[in-house]
């Protein structure tokens, strides 16, 4: 069964540093991993897809890296600004399956 | 696309009574998720389709629980009678192919008193 872990749990840092966040997953056998973003009271904004057979994916100030071998992922956040202050959430589908699995999320406070 | 939409946005109710909520997919979307998300439990997968046809109820908590597709543009899951453990936060997700990712709505914040 797959399981999706988040570390931390929460993270809070000053306005204009790079941060990273962390996912690991126990079956290496996925078919793809996305990151997600939360706001309180909102639904999920989908951030960053990588497939498989992809080692990263960048969008504007996000970095999503994939090491499918050791069951990791990384979100890099560059130059941290208030407004990316939210629930960050990681979650994978493995091979032969259709459902998203998700962690229980990093939930991130950017102070100005 | 006004992307995958829910209602309602909250609904409270009085234990025992059957709650409905809706979602609309995003059009030409062939598979809808019903993931449930509680402070305790983080996000559950409930049900998913396929076209149309369920294909994994293996999440659904109990027998009150029960979920429809009957189009493509159309589901609902339903709890009949609710409790006030069904408190949390409901969302439906579509997607076209897995590998093209999941599209969420905004959620239906269930609250049974």
């Amino acid at each position: 069964k797959q399981e999706v872990t988040q570390i931390p749990a929460a993270l809070s840092v000053p306005e204009g540093e790079n941060l990273v966040l962390n996912c690991s997953f126990t079956d290496s056998a996925i078919y793809n991993l996305q990151w997600f973003r939360q706001d309180p009271g909102k639904g999920l904004t989908s951030l960053l897809l990588i497939q498989s057979s992809q080692r990263e994916q960048t969008s504007g100030r996000l970095n999503a890296s994939l090491d499918k071998s050791s069951g990791r992922s990384t979100l890099y956040i560059a130059a941290s600004q208030p407004g990316d202050s939210a629930t960050y959430l990681c979650a994978v589908i493995t091979q032969g399956a259709q459902k998203l699995v998700f962690g229980q999320g990093t939930r991130l406070t950017i102070n100005p | 696309d006004a992307g995958v939409i829910q209602s309602p946005r909250h609904e409270v109710t009085e234990m025992g009574q059957e709650v409905t909520l809706r979602c609309k997919p995003i059009s030409g979307h062939n598979s809808l998720f019903w993931y449930r998300q509680t402070m305790m439990r983080g996000l559950e997968l409930l049900i998913y389709f396929n076209n149309n046809v369920p294909i994994d109820d293996s999440g659904m908590p109990e027998d009150r629980f029960s979920a429809k597709m009957p189009n493509a543009s159309f589901s609902t899951l339903k709890i009949q009678p609710s409790e006030p453990r069904d408190s949390a936060v409901y969302f439906c997700a579509s997607s076209f192919l897995r590998g093209r990712g999941y599209t969420f709505g905004s959620g239906t914040r269930l609250t049974v008193v």
